[in-house]
């Protein structure tokens, strides 16, 4: 079975400073990996995801995650924070096989102080 | 394309109750999913649907819960009777192609109150 972490459930940054949001996954097959983002009110919305291939992925908004297969991780960055990114941020995994499903982490809001 | 578009928006109801939670995908998406959103448990997948056949439904937490697709269109959850612990965000997604690998585009949600 597959998993995800996220660890806390709230950062807080000012604004202009580095994010960092952590995502550690647990599958026995190679994962695919999904940030998405959650806006007050809103529906999710896909920031960025890895399939295959590079293992830096950009996503919108100047969001990028790096997939760490030794560290089993995928944690989401951005340079430099903004109001507008405050939110709340889920990573999730699949896999392909039987049952597969796309299992979310519990999320992480995030809080961009001025 | 609008989107994918959940009615009602809010719902409060009694429990007991009847509730049925509409979902219209995007046009030529293939998948349809429904979630239910809490703070104790996150983000569960109840159901998906390929194709308008439910494909895998062991999320769904009871006999309580049945979901049905009649058309590519058209997507619905209903809950007989409703409990106060149904209470949740429940959410329709719907993607082009595999769960595995494809963007889902979700709705707004339905925000599900059962007194």
């Amino acid at each position: 079975a597959q998993s995800v972490t996220q660890l806390g459930s709230h950062v807080s940054v000012s604004e202009g400073a580095l994010v960092l949001l952590r995502c550690n996954y647990s599958s026995s097959v190679p994962p695919y990996l999904f940030w998405y983002v959650q806006y007050p009110n809103q529906g999710l919305q896909l920031l960025l995801k890895y399939t295959t291939g590079a293992t830096l992925v950009k996503g919108i908004n100047g969001f990028e995650a790096e997939f760490k297969k030794s560290e089993t991780s995928f944690h989401l960055t951005k340079p430099s924070a903004h109001m507008s990114d405050a939110a709340e941020y889920f990573c999730a995994v699949s896999t392909l096989g039987a049952n597969s499903k796309l299992t979310f982490g519990k999320g992480i809001t995030l809080s961009v102080r001025p | 394309d609008a989107g994918v578009i959940q009615s009602p928006r809010h719902e409060v109801t009694e429990m007991g109750q009847e509730v049925t939670l509409r979902c219209k995908p995007i046009s030529g998406h293939d998948y349809l999913f429904w979630y239910r959103q809490t703070m104790m448990r996150g983000l569960e997948l109840l159901i998906y649907f390929n194709n308008n056949v439910p494909i895998d439904d062991s999320g769904m937490p009871e006999d309580r819960f049945s979901a049905k697709m009649p058309n590519a269109s058209f997507s619905t959850l209903k809950i007989q009777p409703s409990e106060p612990r149904d209470s949740a965000v429940y959410f329709c997604a719907s993607s082009l192609g595999p769960l595995e690998t494809d963007t889902q585009y979700f709705g707004p949600g339905t925000r599900l109150t059962v007194l």
